[in-house]
């Protein structure tokens, strides 16, 4: 399996434009997660999705960011417009069975950097 | 409230050296823990995790961690480091809360093995 994919490794925009991250998880897995990385806050859990539904978006800093589940096999972060303090490493995880005791399995991430 | 504390940001050692890199959670109720690592430019892995049963547990790459209900402490060590696992590794507990299940970081901690 090639593992959790994200696309684009690395996005840079303007104040103000709009974002789109990917995310293809692990075939099979039916959680998905989308966290955030900074050097202030670590590592942070957005929202997550079981079997394609959204179970927990408190993590969601505004209404700017959304996330979608169309399918098993896709995911998007968008975040519209775009703030400077939104650069940061997004992750995406997927993990299969009840998530509490099972391994997520990260993506290699995408650096966004916002001008 | 539960959280992870690492207690250190940066651990310099020198190749073949032992390593312990600490973790404190708190939760009043049970806990599942767990140790990421995160190479340079990657995603985190898992390097193990602790459900129940015996409190030590082995890992990959040779790490192990020992939980210590007590001590609410689940400190990772490995009795002679190489220069490959310079990365940042990180604790993290699994939790309920809200009525979803979700995992919490620690800030993470930085070892770099020196030759």
């Amino acid at each position: 399996d090639a593992g959790v994919i994200q696309s684009p490794r690395h996005e840079v925009t303007e104040m103000g434009q709009e974002v789109t991250l990917r995310c293809k998880p692990i075939s099979g897995h039916d959680y998905l997660f989308w966290y955030r990385q900074t050097m202030m806050r670590g590592l942070e859990l957005l929202i997550y999705f079981n079997n394609n539904v959204p179970i927990d978006d408190s993590g969601m800093p505004e209404d700017r960011f959304s996330a979608k589940m169309p399918n098993a096999s896709f995911s998007t972060l968008k975040i519209q417009p775009s703030e400077p303090r939104d650069s940061a490493v997004y992750f995406c995880a997927s993990s299969f069975g009840r998530g509490r005791t099972d391994t997520q399995y990260f993506g290699p991430g995408t650096r966004l950097t916002v001008l | 409230a539960q959280s992870v504390t690492q207690l250190d940001s940066q651990v310099p050692v020198f190749e073949e050296a032992p390593v312990e890199l600490r973790c404190n959670y708190s939760s009043s109720v049970s806990v599942y823990l767990f140790w990421y690592v995160q190479y340079p430019n990657q995603g985190l892995q898992l390097l193990l995790k602790y459900l129940s049963g015996s409190t030590l547990v082995k890992g990959i790459n040779g790490f192990e961690a020992e939980f210590n209900k007590s001590q609410t402490s689940f400190h990772l060590r490995k009795p002679s480091v190489h220069i490959s696992d310079t990365a940042e590794y990180f604790c993290a507990v699994s939790l309920t809360q809200g009525g979803s299940e979700k995992l919490v970081f620690g800030k993470g901690t930085k070892l770099t093995v020196n030759p």
